[in-house]
């Protein structure tokens, strides 16, 4: 079984901080993944990224960073936490394969994250 | 534009219930897969089913049933005899071509179901 591992299930950061969340995948996935989740709004893809130092934007990059020096590894990094950028973020993986359209997504647990 | 439509936001049935969530989607390609995905309180999303668009055939997973529909956009999921573990948030994503190297997944907003004993 695919296992994708998030650092951290809870965080509290304070506003201005700099904060790291990390995304751990064990099966050589190519195409790693930040979402966002909030009441409302739903799945908003932040960054993804489709190999080792490569990366793309999401639909919401604004306030975000991301690193991939590893392929098994993806870190979302808030350069400077705000308040708004309090919420729940998921990490996925996948393998496209043959064909990216098809191939499902894995995801962690999640990490919920508070700035005051 | 592309889209996907889960208007039920939250649900409530009593054990053993059938219960239907909806799911309709938009889109301009001929080449799309559909997914479903589970969200139990514990956080993980978890995938259920994939669809292509041009497999109309239905399909039966133990309780979980899936109605897919091109002529009206919808691929509706059936959860028949409704059980407490199925308390969770689902999902509905459409795959299409994005630009580059990957494929756009485009999410509903989730309908949020409650099985109560």
């Amino acid at each position: 079984d695919v296992k994708v591992t998030q650092s951290s299930r809870y965080l509290v950061k304070r506003t201005g901080e700099k904060v790291f969340l990390e995304c751990v995948q064990d099966m050589d996935h190519e195409n790693m993944f930040w979402y966002r989740q909030d009441p409302g709004l739903g799945l908003r893809l932040i960054y993804f990224s489709y190999d080792v130092k490569m990366k793309e934007k999401g639909d919401i990059p604004e306030g975000y960073s991301v690193s991939r020096e590893k392929k098994e590894r993806f870190s979302l990094i808030l350069e400077s936490a705000s308040t708004n950028q309090t919420s729940m973020y998921l990490c996925a993986s996948t393998n496209p394969g043959l064909s990216s359209l098809r191939s499902p997504l894995h995801f962690g647990n999640g990490t919920r994250l508070t700035v005051t | 534009a592309q889209k996907v439509t889960q208007a039920q936001t939250e649900i409530s049935v009593v054990e053993k219930e059938d219960v239907t969530l909806d799911c309709v989607y938009e889109t301009r390609d001929t080449t799309y897969y559909l997914f479903w995905y589970k969200q139990p309180p514990s956080g993980e999303l978890v995938f259920l089913i994939r669809r292509n668009s041009f497999d109309e055939q239905n399909e039966i997973s133990g309780r979980y049933s899936w109605n897919f529909q091109k002529s009206t956009s919808s691929f509706n999921f059936t959860i028949t005899a409704s059980q407490v573990v199925d308390s969770a948030v689902y999902f509905c994503a459409l795959s299409e071509a994005g630009a580059g190297n990957n494929r756009k997944l485009i999410w509903g907003l989730g309908t949020s179901l409650a099985v109560n004993p």
